[in-house]
């Protein structure tokens, strides 16, 4: 069994809809929730970093952290073209931001002008 | 400041050759991460320096695969001989010790044929 499960897509959808990526795990070490935005050639760039569960809002990005369900979800907003990019989930165990990094395997989300 | 950078961006081997990628952390950066994205799967860690010492080499493949921190600066990672299976994105990570964010680069796509 993978220790984070992600739905790879692709998702399509039009810009200004409300998108949904989600990511579910198995490790209860895990504390730390993050969401990475990768676009084709480049690297991983944080978007969303949280600790245990909750809620955080950054502009049009919601994340949310259910630990007892083992799932975490971030949420887009008037989606734009260029929120079009693979997301990947991904967390880590307590401690300093040394301790290495799980990911899922990233969903591609493609938004439609 | 500038980011994490990789050298080559790519680079195409035969099996049993070797290869060389280098990656140069944000500099005073500390903890310096190497991780692999094979096709279709997550990227996964593969080790952690703190300058120039090796803090975690748990997610090394195997003794083909050797990394260096000389001088705790820049980072090489060797591939001797090189197969088939080691294709993939090869991506480098750099924190500083107290930071939580971990600043990926661009990626050496390594394709083995």
């Amino acid at each position: 069994q993978k220790e984070v499960e992600q739905d790879p897509g692709p998702l399509s959808v039009p810009e200004g809809a409300i998108v949904s990526l989600n990511c579910t795990y198995s490790n209860s070490a895990f504390q730390y929730f993050m969401w990475y935005r990768q676009y084709s050639r480049k690297g991983p760039e944080l978007l969303m970093y949280t600790y245990s569960s909750g809620n955080k809002e950054d502009g049009r990005f919601t994340a949310q952290v259910d630990k007892s369900s083992k799932y975490i979800s971030l949420f887009i907003r008037d989606s734009q073209p260029s929120d079009s990019a693979t997301y990947l989930c991904a967390m880590r165990g307590p401690g300093g931001g040394y301790q290495k990094v799980t990911f899922g395997i990233g969903t591609k989300l493609q938004v439609i002008p | 400041e500038a980011g994490v950078t990789q050298f080559p961006s790519h680079s195409v081997i035969e099996k049993g050759q070797t290869v060389t990628l280098r990656c140069d952390p944000i500099s005073g950066h500390d903890n310096l991460y190497w991780y692999r994205r094979v096709m279709g799967k997550e990227i996964k860690f593969l080790l952690h320096f703190v300058k120039e010492s090796k803090q975690d080499e748990s997610g090394m493949p195997n003794n083909r695969f050797l990394a260096e921190r000389t001088g705790g600066t820049y980072s090489t990672l060797k591939v001797q001989p090189a197969e088939l299976e080691d294709s993939g994105v090869y991506f480098c990570a750099s924190n500083r010790r107290t930071g939580y964010e971990q600043f990926f680069g661009p990626g050496t796509r390594l394709t083995v044929l």
